[in-house]
C-alpha cells in the first residue's frame, strides 16, 4: 500500500533562516505531488505540485521554492523566512480516477515563524 | 475570488442524529468534487467523492448529493457519531488531467454525545 512520509510534525524558526521540508513517497511510481498550505483561518492552498522528476509548477507567487530531486522525493524551500510564512504545511500525492485527481495527504508539518 | 464556499464555520450535532454539511461553488468547469476530514495536527483524510455525472454517491454512513443547477453539495452523515467530530473540507476539480483541487474554508464539526 502507498504511504506519505512528511518531516518534521512541528518547526519553529526565526524570520530570515532557512527553510526545508521534506515528503517522500512510498508504494507508487511516477505520482503527482503536491505542496499545500494552511493558514490560520483560511483554507488549503496549493503551493506547488508536480507531475515528474525536475517539473515543478508554481501556483502562488512567493518566497518559497519546491524541487523533485527523484521520483517520489518533494521538497519545499526557502531562503530568508517571512513572519507570513507560518502555516500548517501539507505535502500530498495523487492518482487520477474516478473522473478526477483524489489527493492523499502527510500528516502536515506545523511552522512558526517568529 | 473564493470558488469553493463553506458558509459555515461550525456546525454542532447530536449523537445520533443527521450531520448536514453544505458547500457550495461558482466555477462551472468545475465537474468532480471531494470531501476530506481533518482531525487537529493531522493531515486531512479523504472521504467521499462524486463526479458531476452523478447525484448522489454513498458509502457506509456518509452520502455525497451534487445539484448542478445550484452549484451545491452537500455532506449528509447519518447516524452522527462523536467521532465524526472534525473540520471538514469541500474540494472541487476541472476534468481529468487538471491537478489543482480548489478547497473551501472548512466547516468544523461537533457531534455531542
Amino acid at each position: 500500500s502507498q504511504t506519505i512520509h512528511q518531516w518534521p510534525a512541528t518547526l519553529v524558526q526565526p524570520v530570515g533562516s532557512p527553510l526545508s521540508l521534506e515528503c517522500t513517497v512510498e508504494g507508487t511510481s511516477n505520482p503527482n505531488l503536491y505542496w499545500y498550505r494552511q493558514a490560520a483561518g483560511r483554507g488549503l492552498q496549493l503551493l506547488f505540485y508536480s507531475i515528474g522528476i525536475g517539473q515543478i509548477s508554481s501556483e502562488v507567487p512567493q518566497n518559497l521554492s519546491a524541487s523533485r530531486p527523484q521520483d517520489r522525493q518533494f521538497i519545499l524551500s526557502s531562503k530568508k523566512l517571512l513572519l507570513s510564512d507560518s502555516g500548517f504545511y501539507l505535502c500530498a500525492w495523487s492518482i487520477t480516477g474516478g473522473g478526477g485527481e483524489k489527493l492523499f495527504f502527510g500528516s502536515g508539518t506545523q511552522l512558526s515563524v517568529l | 475570488d473564493q470558488q469553493v464556499k463553506q458558509n459555515s464555520p461550525s456546525l454542532s450535532v447530536q449523537e445520533g442524529r443527521i450531520s448536514i454539511l453544505n458547500c457550495d461553488y461558482t466555477n462551472s468547469m468545475f465537474d468532480y468534487f471531494l470531501w476530506y476530514k481533518k482531525y487537529p495536527a493531522e493531515g486531512p483524510t479523504f472521504l467521499i467523492s462524486i463526479s458531476s455525472i452523478k447525484d448522489k454517491n454513498e458509502d457506509g454512513r456518509f452520502t455525497v448529493f451534487l445539484n448542478k443547477s445550484a452549484k451545491h453539495l452537500s455532506l449528509h452523515i447519518v447516524p452522527s457519531q462523536p467521532g465524526d467530530s472534525a473540520v471538514y473540507f469541500c474540494a472541487a476539480s476541472g476534468r481529468a488531467g487538471s491537478y489543482q483541487l480548489t478547497f473551501g474554508k472548512g466547516t468544523k464539526l461537533s457531534v455531542i454525545p
